[in-house]
């Protein structure tokens, strides 16, 4: 079983609408966790990091927490053709330990 | 810019070069990392040095060797790798070890095994 999953994608959505984004992770004791954005052929870029269960908030993004059945998400409100990239899930383990998913593509139609 | 630079960004290489990978952070901070990213597969954590001493090292094949002089630099040094090892690799960097802290990464260096 892989430490962390994402679904690949691609995702495709409208201009102006909520993309969703999941994430799975199978340490349960798990407490950090952190969504990547990634242009392609460029570097992955901290976008969010959440660690208590809930919704955290951070303009257009929301980062989405329920330990309990294991599972990250991010929404992107009125998504714009600026947010298609890929998207990086990561988990930090109970070992310290460092875990990114595979990504999911967003792609963005205007 | 990320504050942190790779180079050189592209490299061809055949079997039996050596070559070396830099890596510099201009953040000012003590850890240092080395990814690889490979096309379908999640980023792999390869090294990890804290204040230039090496604290972990992800069961890599010896033809990678890491160094790291000081905590602003960090070079993965390459020799007779094999055509699995074409990959992107990347280098970031935190203000610590502490387990919370954003890493911050480099654009990467491309390898092309031949």
């Amino acid at each position: 079983q892989k430490e962390v999953e994402q679904n690949s994608g691609p995702l495709s959505v409208p201009e102006g609408a909520i993309a969703s984004l999941n994430c799975t992770y199978s340490d349960r004791g798990s407490q950090s966790f952190f969504w990547y954005r990634q242009y392609s052929g460029k570097s992955p870029e901290l976008i969010m990091s959440i660690y208590s269960n809930g919704d955290k908030e951070d303009g257009r993004f929301t980062a989405q927490l329920n330990k309990a059945s294991q599972y990250v998400s991010l929404l992107i409100r009125d998504s714009q053709p600026s947010d298609s990239a890929t998207y990086l899930c990561a988990v930090l383990t109970t070992g310290n330990q460092f875990y990114f998913g595979t990504g999911t593509s967003l792609t963005v139609i205007p | 810019e990320t504050g942190v630079t790779q180079t050189p960004r592209h490299l061809v290489m055949g079997m039996t070069n050596k070559k070396s990978l830099k890596c510099e952070q201009h953040l000012g901070h003590n850890a240092m990392y080395w990814y690889k990213q490979s096309a379908k597969k999640p980023l792999e954590l390869m090294f990890v040095y804290s204040l230039e001493e090496r604290v972990e090292n992800n069961s890599v094949p010896s033809r990678f060797s890491p160094e790291c002089p000081n905590s602003s630099h960090l070079f993965l040094h390459l020799h007779t790798l094999q055509p699995e090892d074409s990959a992107l690799y990347l280098c970031a960097s935190s203000q610590d070890l502490i387990p919370n802290q954003p890493q911050h990464f480099g654009d990467g260096t491309r390898l092309s095994i031949l």
